[in-house]
């Protein structure tokens, strides 16, 4: 199993310009998760989803849009950068109260 | 959700037993405590979890209040990968995905 995978590792935007971060895992777990981390700072909950088609906000949701269509996949998409979004962005994938997976990153940098 | 509480930071001798103290005196019935851990430029990886019982794994030991008003992280022997940033988390069955993170707490091993 490869686990939780995020790409790109490294991003750098301009404000406005708009983006998808990818995440998907392959391990078939109903519960998804997006997590930005701040500099010094722990991570926050963007956006969550239960299972393909659910998907509900987390702490931080603004400026922010996901949906997951698949299993597998789950997609956090940046509307119109702000450089208040520059961050570090973690997914995660989990069945039920059990572990907690975690992917690489993403590091992005809005400009 | 129950908050928790931890020291910001702790200090441990290489080869030395740590334990990282957590509490959360507003948990429910059903909230599992789940500890996770942040080495540098990575993202979280699991530690361990229980719901009521003492727990040990290859990793660590976990050790639960009576009243389950806290909880004790212990590392056996501390290594210098040792060293991260751990975060107790209460998950309520229902809520999996939507991890809450507090600020955690810093571990130094020193050599």
């Amino acid at each position: 199993n490869a686990g939780v995978t995020q790409t790109p590792k490294f991003q750098v935007l301009k404000t406005g310009q708009s983006m998808t971060l990818q995440c998907a895992q392959d391990m078939n777990h109903e519960y998804m998760s997006w997590y930005r981390q701040d500099p010094g700072m722990g991570l926050r909950l963007i956006h969550y989803s239960v299972g393909a088609g659910i998907t509900d906000q987390g702490e931080v949701p603004n400026g922010y849009n996901v949906s997951r269509s698949t299993t597998e996949d789950f997609p956090l998409r940046l509307l119109s950068a702000a450089p208040s979004q520059t961050s570090v962005y973690f997914c995660a994938s989990s069945r039920g109260v059990d572990t907690q997976y975690f992917g690489p990153g993403t590091r992005l940098t809005v400009l | 959700d129950a908050k928790t509480t931890q020291p910001n930071s702790m200090e441990s001798n290489e080869e030395e037993p740590v334990h990282l103290p957590c509490n959360h005196s507003t948990i429910s019935g059903t909230d599992y405590i789940h500890w996770y851990r942040q080495l540098p430029s990575q993202g979280p990886e699991y530690v361990i979890h229980g719901l009521t019982s003492n727990v040990n794994n290859r990793m660590a030991s976990l050790a639960i209040a009576e009243d389950r008003k806290s909880s004790t992280l212990i590392l056996h022997r501390a290594t210098l990968r040792d060293a991260a940033v751990y975060y107790c988390i209460l998950i309520l069955p229902g809520n999996t995905g939507k991890l809450i993170f507090g600020q955690g707490t810093t571990l130094q091993v020193k050599p």
